[in-house]
């Protein structure tokens, strides 16, 4: 079957860095993105992980370690605009289509 | 430029009804996808078009039927409307629909059925 994890709900501090851990079993893999998606909005793109290690963008990095089924979400120096739900989803349907997870609910505090 | 637009923003319909939603991708992308949204869920795929051909469908009901046309924009139809059909309709674009294409999302199409 299809399955990705990823907590349901997280709360940090503003400034801080936060860890956004997703898990995944899929039948196909060709890559990992991330997504940020404020309430009411759509998604939007934050990275692309197809092969293990480390993608750093600004104050956002996404690991990947394909052995593991695993990947991360790091955010660093939080702001308060970064409370959001952040999606994980796995390029790997049977129709090559996204996977995506329940998404984690990042509240930010001051 | 412009992103992906959907329309329209918001719609409410009644149990049997049939809807029609909207969507036109980013200038140059060819490949459009409908993904549904249920409250406090991760979008679900529905279907996948490349170059005006059905390329993927996901596992929704007959109800639901989609095409591209010759300009790339896209229409999302879905029949016989239950309750359960209400959710927020995502259409994304991409430039070659590929695992490494990311996909741009529009706004959304928020359907509510009553």
């Amino acid at each position: 079957g299809q399955n990705i994890d990823q907590p349901t709900e997280m709360t940090a501090t503003e400034g801080a860095i936060v860890q956004i851990n997703c898990t995944y079993q899929t039948s196909g893999f060709n890559g990992l993105f991330w997504y940020q998606q404020h309430a009411g909005e759509a998604p939007t793109f934050l990275s692309y992980n197809v092969l293990d290690g480390l993608e750093e963008k600004g104050r956002f990095s996404s690991f990947l370690s394909r052995s593991k089924g695993y990947s991360y979400l790091l955010l660093k120096e939080l702001q308060m605009k970064d409370s959001a739900s952040y999606l994980c989803a796995v390029h790997g349907g049977s129709q090559g289509n996204l996977i995506f997870g329940k998404g984690t609910k990042l509240s930010v505090k001051p | 430029d412009a992103g992906v637009t959907q329309s329209p923003t918001h719609l409410i319909k009644t149990r049997g009804q049939h809807v029609t939603l909207r969507c036109s991708p980013i200038s140059g992308h060819k490949s459009v996808s409908w993904y549904q949204q249920v409250l406090g869920q991760g979008p679900q795929f529905i279907f996948q078009y490349y170059e005006k051909e059905e390329r993927g469908r996901g596992n929704f009901p007959d109800r639901f039927s989609a095409r591209q046309f010759p300009n790339y924009s896209s229409e999302l139809n879905v029949n016989a409307l239950l309750l359960g059909d209400s959710a927020l309709y995502l259409c994304a674009s991409s430039s070659t629909g590929g695992s490494y294409s990311p996909l741009h999302f529009g706004n959304g199409t928020r359907l509510t059925v009553t």
